[in-house]
C-alpha cells in the first residue's frame, strides 16, 4: 500500500520560504511515476503546484513557477517543495501525491501551512 | 489554459436519489485526461474516475463517468450516506499541467 506523509513547519513568516517534505512508503520513487504537490486554501478548491520525476525532471504551475522548486531524494524515498516569498495568500493545506498517467491516485493526508508574522 | 466549470455549485439530494454532476471545459479535453475526485471534510481527495469513464481501484459501481470533448458528467446512481461530499473534476493538459474545477458540493436535502 502506497503511503505519503507530509512534514514541515506549520507556520511561516511572510516573505520567507515555505519548505515541506513528503516521505513515501510502500513504493520506490525510483520505480517510476511523477510525484507532485497540490494545495487547498481553507474553504476553497484545489490548485496543482508542480510535479517531479525520479530523474529530477520537473514541471510547474505557470502561475507559481517563479517561486517554486521541487526536488527528489531517491536515497531517502522522498521529495520536497520549496515556495519562496510567501504571503498570506499561500496559506493552505498542502498535499503531496503520486501521479499515475493523467490522474492523481495516492494523496498524503495534507498539512496546513499558515503564513503569518 | 483550459478552464473547468462545474455545475451546479451545490446539489441537495436525499439518500437513494440519483446525482448528476457536470464538468465543462473551455476547450476540448482528451477523454483520456479527465478525472473526478471526491473530498470529505478534513480528508484528502480520493480518485474516483480517470480517463473520463474508468473507475479507480475500489470505487463502487454506483459511480460512473461519461462525456467527451468539452462536456463530462459524473453520475452517482443511488446516493449512499457516505457519498455526501465535494466532487472535483480535473484535466491534464499540455505544458504539462493539472487543472481542477471549482467543485460541486452534494449535500443532504
Amino acid at each position: 500500500q502506497v503511503q505519503l506523509q507530509e512534514s514541515g513547519p506549520g507556520l511561516v513568516k511572510p516573505s520567507e520560504t515555505l519548505s515541506l517534505t513528503c516521505a513515501v512508503s510502500g513504493y520506490s520513487i525510483s520505480s517510476g511515476y511523477y510525484w507532485g504537490w497540490i494545495r487547498q486554501p481553507p474553504g476553497k478548491g484545489l490548485e496543482w503546484i508542480g510535479s517531479i520525476y525520479h530523474s529530477g525532471s520537473t514541471y510547474y504551475n505557470p502561475s507559481l513557477k517563479s517561486r517554486v522548486t521541487i526536488s527528489v531524494d531517491t536515497s531517502k524515498n522522498q521529495f520536497s517543495l520549496k515556495l519562496s516569498s510567501v504571503t498570506a495568500a499561500d496559506t493552505a493545506v498542502y498535499y503531496c501525491a503520486r501521479q499515475r498517467l493523467s490522474a492523481i491516485d495516492y494523496w498524503g493526508q495534507g498539512t496546513l501551512v499558515t503564513v503569518s508574522s | 489554459e483550459i478552464v473547468l466549470t462545474q455545475s451546479p455549485g451545490t446539489l441537495s439530494l436525499s439518500p437513494g436519489e440519483r446525482a448528476t454532476l457536470s464538468c465543462r471545459a473551455s476547450q476540448s479535453v482528451s477523454s483520456s485526461y479527465l478525472a473526478w475526485y471526491q473530498q470529505k471534510p478534513g480528508q484528502a481527495p480520493r480518485l474516483l474516475i480517470y480517463g473520463a469513464s474508468s473507475r479507480a481501484t475500489g470505487i463502487p459501481d454506483r459511480f460512473s463517468g461519461s462525456g467527451s470533448g468539452t462536456d463530462f458528467t459524473l453520475t452517482i446512481s443511488r446516493l449512499e450516506p457516505e457519498d455526501f461530499a465535494v466532487y472535483y473534476c480535473q484535466q491534464y493538459g499540455s505544458s504539462p499541467q493539472f487543472t481542477f474545477g471549482p467543485g460541486t458540493k452534494v449535500d443532504i436535502k
